[in-house]
């Protein structure tokens, strides 16, 4: 066990829908970063979060958003669902800035868009 | 090109095999990770490199930095290590986080 905690395991919904994944970091972490992982694209990183405030940004498409809340939890709100957008979404937290070489990942939120 | 390419995209050997993993990359980094992913989708990180070679249980991780090159070692190879296992790395520049991945490298051990 990670101590990362990834909420919902599986989530089927159709397209044009919204949806909300959330995660919460190991006890301590202030970092939580996003990563998609699609068949066609393999895995990507998203977003960071440290501490509340957006620190990194990667290949987040504009109808997908994210925040961390003050206790450190993080949503990842996917809106406008698209086929496309199926795939794993994973969180990782860490304490600091950096995945380091303690870095901790969820077991992941399986979306399927139908 | 991807700017991280692994080889072999699979690979399929029997127990006990000496197993290697290569990934290379084209871009200036600070870090490079070792990632496992099992068949239930769970990933766990095995290594974080910047030089040299680290070493843990069965699993052994070089990295060249002049080459740009990684790799990660399987000695005495189990069923059990059937796995993706993916390389990422972690760019040159101050406060970019974003990790870059490999597209994977899928290891069957058969017993």
């Amino acid at each position: 066990d990670s101590g990362v905690t990834q909420t919902p395991k599986h989530l089927i919904t159709a397209t044009g829908q919204r949806v909300t994944l959330r995660c919460s970091p190991r006890s301590g972490d202030l970092s939580v970063y996003w990563y998609q992982q699609s068949l066609d694209q393999g895995l990507q990183f998203l977003i960071q979060y440290y501490n509340g405030e957006e620190r990194a940004k990667g290949n987040i498409l504009e109808r997908f958003s994210a925040q961390q809340f003050p206790d450190l939890h993080s949503e990842l709100n996917l809106s406008s669902l698209e086929l496309g957008d199926s795939a794993l979404y994973f969180c990782a937290s860490s304490v600091g800035f950096s995945l380091g070489t303690e870095a901790f990942f969820g077991q992941g939120t399986r979306l399927t868009v139908v | 090109k991807n700017e991280v390419e692994q080889s072999p995209q699979n690979l399929t050997a029997q127990e006990g095999e000496f197993i290697t993993i290569n990934c290379s990359y084209s871009v200036g980094i600070s870090a490079l990770h070792w990632l496992q992913q099992h068949p239930g989708g769970g990933i766990v990180s095995l290594f974080m490199l910047s030089s040299g070679k680290k070493k843990h249980g069965r699993l052994i991780a070089t990295i060249n930095i002049q080459e740009k090159h990684s790799s990660l070692h399987i000695t005495a190879s189990h069923p059990r290590d059937s796995a993706v296992y993916i390389c990422a790395v972690r760019g040159s520049n101050f406060g970019n986080e974003k990790l870059t991945f490999g597209t994977g490298t899928r290891l069957t051990i058969i017993p």
